[in-house]
């Protein structure tokens, strides 16, 4: 299995401002994923992070709004940019390995982010 | 547009008793099923998958059952424990490498396994 660990693990932060968030997995994974969940609702995929190219966005989602960069296969940041109260989100980095017994997806704890 | 629905946001079950967590599905190319379970203030943890050449998989407590015809699945917790409590996704994908193997999430039902 993947470890993910994801920093940093809370924050507040202004509106307006920027907050990068960091995903580590312990091993090569195949892909890698953001997702949000927003108080009382299910997670919501943000986008595919590609490595060494650009990430595929899903509907809603615009690269302006959350760059995210994949430089190799166990890195990704998700930038959430000049935040407003609706970003009051838990977003969460995943992984999912493939194998010639195994497909399962894995995520990391989560960063818990709240905009004032 | 739901495509993974779990239709009973909270269920309540006696400790050592069975729980059943339900979960529909609308699009007939969705071939990989998964469950997961989700404690407050953490990520979620994998449980048990199914692919649709199988229609039952079962792995310690935990049993997933898939009906294709009536693209339904449902998750079999025996016996529960209070340890069980938490928030239960299922999730479901086109395992298919060049589908980006996106996960698609239901709502969550919480489950509340009472002493």
């Amino acid at each position: 299995s993947a470890v993910i660990s994801q920093k940093p693990s809370r924050d507040i932060c202004q509106r307006g401002t920027s907050l990068t968030i960091q995903c580590q997995v312990d091993s090569q994974v195949t892909m890698m994923f953001w997702y949000r969940q927003q108080p009382g609702q299910s997670l919501t995929l943000i986008a595919t992070a590609n490595q060494g190219s650009e990430a595929t966005y899903e509907s809603g989602f615009v690269i302006d709004k959350f760059p995210i960069s994949r430089p190799n296969l166990t890195f990704s940041t998700l930038t959430v940019s000049n935040m407003s109260p609706e970003d009051s989100s838990i977003y969460l980095c995943s992984a999912r390995q493939w194998g010639p017994s195994t497909d399962t997806q894995y995520f990391g704890p989560g960063t818990r982010l709240t905009v004032l | 547009d739901q495509q993974v629905k779990q239709n009973s946001p909270s269920l309540s079950v006696q400790e050592g008793r069975i729980s059943i967590l339900n979960c529909d599905y609308t699009n007939s190319m969705f071939d990989y099923f998964l469950w997961y379970k989700k404690y407050p203030a953490e990520g979620p943890t994998f449980l048990i998958s199914i692919s649709s050449i199988k229609d039952k998989n079962e792995d310690g407590r935990f049993t997933v059952f898939l009906n294709k015809s009536a693209k339904h699945l449902s998750l079999h917790i025996v016996p529960s424990q209070p340890g069980d409590s938490a928030v239960y996704f299922c999730a479901a994908s086109q395992s298919a490498y060049n589908q980006g193997g996106k996960l698609i999430f239901g709502q969550g039902t919480e489950l509340s396994v009472k002493p």
